[in-house]
């Protein structure tokens, strides 16, 4: 069954304290893994797709790794407006459903 | 272009009625999938619709139901609710049914007492 695992749960940083957030995935090939960033009470606006391992992707402060067994969404020099929840989500080869982790829900302090 | 929307916004109904949401895909797409989100949980995948077929469904029981019309808009039709269905209901489509970016709306909010 795929799976995905999102850490840590939650987050704190202060403004300009870099890290990173993890999503482990378990799936029976891999057509593609998504970075999701939402806002608390609406939906999931998209950040990244990655499809093969070693592939990178970048967006302002965010930069998105991923290798065979797992994904890192790293925030480099985080501001108060990158505060919310990160979503992780794969399919299958087999079809085109998204499988969500629960989420890391990220906040920066000033 | 218009992005992805979805009606209601907020809805309060008490168990054993049926509701029904709707969702208007992104300019182009023919896909459109939905999603359940729990409190503190990522999404779920109810079903996906394909130029007005189904062409998928996650674990949900028969009285999860959908259509699509067709200018690729939705429905999402929920019998005899049950307090467990209180959730956001969140629909996304993508540009073709093999195109794995999905775009989401704002979601329903849903109650149910």
């Amino acid at each position: 069954e795929d799976q995905v695992t999102q850490s840590p749960e939650a987050l704190r940083l202060q403004e300009g304290e870099s890290s990173s957030l993890n999503c482990s995935y378990t799936v029976s090939g891999l057509r593609g893994l998504f970075w999701y960033r939402q806002d608390p009470g609406k939906g999931p606006e998209f950040l990244f797709t990655l499809y093969s391992a070693g592939e990178e992707k970048e967006k302002e402060r965010l930069k998105a790794t991923l290798t065979k067994k797992e994904s890192f969404l790293h925030i480099t020099a985080p501001k108060p407006e990158d505060s919310a929840t990160y979503l992780c989500a794969v399919t299958p080869n087999s079809g085109y459903a998204l499988n969500f982790g629960k989420g890391t829900s990220l906040l920066v302090t000033p | 272009e218009t992005g992805v929307t979805q009606s209601p916004t907020h809805l309060i109904k008490t168990r054993g009625q049926q509701v029904t949401l709707r969702c208007s895909s992104q300019s182009g797409h023919n896909t459109v999938s939905w999603y359940q989100q729990a409190l503190g949980q990522g999404p779920q995948f109810i079903f996906q619709y394909y130029r007005e077929e189904e062409n998928g469904r996650g674990n949900f029981p028969p009285r999860f139901s959908g259509l699509q019309f067709p200018n690729y808009s939705s429905e999402l039709n929920v019998n005899a609710l049950e307090l467990d269905d209180s959730a956001l209901y969140l629909c996304a489509s993508s540009l073709r049914k093999n195109q794995e970016t999905q775009y989401f709306g704002p979601g329903t909010r849903l109650l149910v007492l």
